[in-house]
């Protein structure tokens, strides 16, 4: 069974980057296959959507966050990462990593980590 | 594409049928909807996409409905495990997103 483990800072200083990094674990980095992205979830508010990369393919990214965010993916380490520059307050959020199939009519998460916690403050 | 689930919060005893609602402020072509439940301390999981297909390992008594602009979760015969929040989530247009959630609690 597929395992994906979130990791990085709980806080982070407003300005600054957040870091994320998601494990694969538990069967194959597939990423012929797969899709690979993140989804958010601020206090109190739906989840968002933020991006999704796909191994040697550019990765796709929610129009709101695209000027501060950087998706990729390292099959080596069996990892793939999300850099988002410049938070603000308004950045914190649960941060989940996602796998989504390959296929156009298959952009929803069949298989989540359990979210880590980000706190944008000084 | 804003997606409105109802009710915000659903308060039910074991046993009951629960049904949620996830209204899309415009249609969704081909039932390109997804259901997702989310547990405190637990990885949140995909039910249902497609609008009605069930996601592997999910229990028959997870059912997804509807088409156009008008979904529906309905969960038979709440276990304490149902008690959840759950969450549509829209992929057919340009970006993919999520209504608000429906939070079944212990009546």
């Amino acid at each position: 069974q597929l395992l994906l483990q979130e990791s990085g800072p709980g806080l982070v200083n407003p300005s600054e980057t957040l870091s994320l990094i998601c494990s694969v674990s538990g069967d194959f980095f597939d990423t012929n296959t797969y899709f690979w992205g993140w989804i958010r979830q601020p206090p109190g508010k739906a989840l968002e959507w933020l991006g999704t990369i796909y191994y040697g393919g550019s990765p796709r990214y929610n129009p709101s966050l695209k000027s501060r965010l950087t998706m990729s993916v390292d099959v080596s380490k069996d990892q793939f990462s999300l850099r988002l520059n410049s938070v603000t307050a308004a950045d914190t959020a649960i941060y989940y990593c996602v796998r989504r199939p390959y296929c156009l009519s298959c952009r929803y998460f069949d298989t989540w980590g359990q979210g880590v916690q980000v706190t944008v403050s000084s | 594409i804003v997606l409105t689930q109802s009710p915000g919060t659903l308060s039910l005893s074991p046993g009951d049928r629960a049904t949620l609602s996830c209204r899309a402020s415009q249609t969704i072509a081909s039932n390109y909807l997804a259901w997702y439940q989310l547990r405190p301390g637990q990885v949140p999981r995909l039910l249902i996409y497609h609008a009605s297909s069930r996601a592997t390992g999910i229990p028959l008594k997870f059912s997804g409905s509807g088409s156009g602009t008008d979904f529906t979760l309905t969960i038979d015969r709440v276990e304490p495990e149902d008690f959840a929040v759950y969450f549509c989530q829209q992929y057919d247009g340009s970006l993919d997103s999520f209504g608000g959630g429906t939070k079944v609690e212990f009546k």
